[in-house]
């Protein structure tokens, strides 16, 4: 079965601070791990992907297969950075399987 | 590209009554997907559709939920006789293909059974 944990609900820092929001995940085989963000009132968009191992908006995400953990991180948070963030999994087919999200807030 | 559409945004209904959701995939794209986000909890796979084909519809209801992406027009998913606890966000999604290609997703319906 696939299983997504994502164990803070809420995480709130200061501007310039790091950020990193905690993912773990529960697959036999090899899993595709994302990262999906959700500003206010705007639509759920892909934030990356672990495959592509890029930096988008300054966050990056490594898969960690032994702890088997995606944590999400950036060094200096910024305002604009508040929104919910959802850690998804893709195993061998299609179904994405989605944690229960942790919304991050950046205080000024 | 107008992105996946969803509509209504916002459904009141009644208990007893039916719920239709629509969503218009992205252009080029043949494959939808609905998610379901229940209050505090992570979005549910429900089904996966292909234009006039259900290739996957294991995360739906057995009973009152239904889903279908004719040849022409957007994909239904139809709830009979809802019930309270079915008051959620309805998410569809879109993709050219299936694995291995990005889900676009839409703004959601949000749906709500007094």
């Amino acid at each position: 079965a696939q299983r997504v944990t994502q164990p803070e609900k809420l995480l709130s820092v200061f501007k310039g601070a790091p950020v990193e929001l905690k993912c773990n995940y529960s697959y036999s085989g090899s899993p595709e791990l994302f990262w999906y963000v959700q500003y206010s009132r705007q639509r759920l968009q892909l934030l990356l992907r672990h495959i592509s191992r890029e930096s988008i908006k300054g966050f990056t995400a490594d898969l960690n297969k032994g702890e088997t953990s995606f944590h999400l991180k950036k060094p200096f948070a910024q305002e604009e950075d508040s929104a919910m963030y959802y850690c998804a999994l893709r195993g061998s087919n299609y179904k994405l399987t989605f944690g229960k999200g942790t919304l991050l807030t950046v205080n000024p | 590209n107008a992105g996946v559409m969803q509509n209504p945004r916002h459904l009141v209904r009644r208990r007893g009554q039916e719920a239709r959701l629509r969503c218009s995939p992205m252009k080029g794209h043949s494959h939808v997907y609905w998610y379901r986000q229940l209050p505090e909890e992570g979005l549910k796979f429900m089904v996966y559709l292909q234009k006039e084909n259900i290739i996957d519809e294991s995360g739906m209801p057995k009973e009152r939920f239904s889903a279908e992406f004719p040849k022409e027009g957007p994909s239904i998913l139809r709830i009979q006789q809802v019930v309270r606890g079915d008051s959620a966000a309805y998410f569809c999604a879109s993709s050219r293909r299936d694995s291995g290609y990005e889900q676009y997703f839409g703004p959601g319906t949000r749906l709500t059974v007094t």
